[in-house]
């Protein structure tokens, strides 16, 4: 089926532990970004991509890493974990409509459910 | 920093009343977008109004828009127990900022 999956759902990690999230979307959108969602911030930005081997730093992008070698994956990677970390992540994904990414909608993924302990 | 911020934080009202939340946001758009999020799950898109759009209907939903007063509202009409979850307002370019939503519950 057509749509963007994120893997794992949830995930339990230690602190210092090099963990990465998935992110698969079967549209072929243009843009894909990464958010992460906490209690009383809404969603944050962390990195985002306008096509493939082209990336760009968000709102919160330090202790993240992100590759896009191919335009359906993208994933990302702590590559320390701290427990500031813990947090649910949502991938989302957008088409190109020119002028940037903001005059299409984004698809999100239903997140995964990041804890460092 | 947030650039769209949504007001009341929390909002419960019966089956049948309308909803009105407000975002309000700090710099120039070309266009806001609200999205609902139900629990445990991804955010779904409703709506997207431009900045030289001043009203935008989709079913039950309406979005205004007052680029001058910086704000936005959406109004759900005849709310529905299925209407539950947080909403959230949306702007920005390439790097979109979302407020920290609305939390809607719709008691039957």
């Amino acid at each position: 089926d057509a749509g963007i999956t994120q893997s794992p759902r949830y995930k339990i990690t230690e602190t210092g532990r090099q963990v990465t999230l998935m992110c698969h979307q079967t549209w072929s959108h243009s843009y894909m970004f990464w958010y992460r969602q906490d209690l009383g911030h809404g969603l944050r930005l962390i990195y985002y991509s306008a096509a493939a081997d082209i990336t760009d730093k968000g709102e919160v992008p330090d202790g993240y890493v992100v590759s896009r070698s191919k335009t359906e994956n993208f994933p990302l990677t702590l590559e320390s974990a701290t427990r500031s970390q813990t947090s649910v992540y949502f991938c989302a994904s957008s088409d190109f409509a020119g002028m940037g990414s903001n005059n299409q909608p984004q698809h999100f993924g239903d997140g995964t459910r990041l804890s460092i302990l | 920093s947030q650039q769209g911020e949504e007001d009341p934080q929390a909002l419960s009202i019966q089956e049948g009343e309308n909803a009105t939340m407000n975002c309000s946001y700090k710099t120039s758009i070309n266009n806001l977008q609200w999205y609902r999020q139900n629990s445990g799950r991804g955010l779904v898109h409703l709506i997207l109004i431009r900045s030289n759009e001043r009203e935008k209907h989709s079913g039950r939903l309406r979005v205004t828009l007052d680029t001058s007063k910086k704000s936005s509202s959406l109004l759900i009409t005849a709310s529905r127990a299925a209407d539950t979850a947080s909403y959230f307002c949306a702007t920005g370019n390439n790097d979109m900022r979302f407020g920290a939503g609305t939390r809607l519950t719709v008691k039957p």
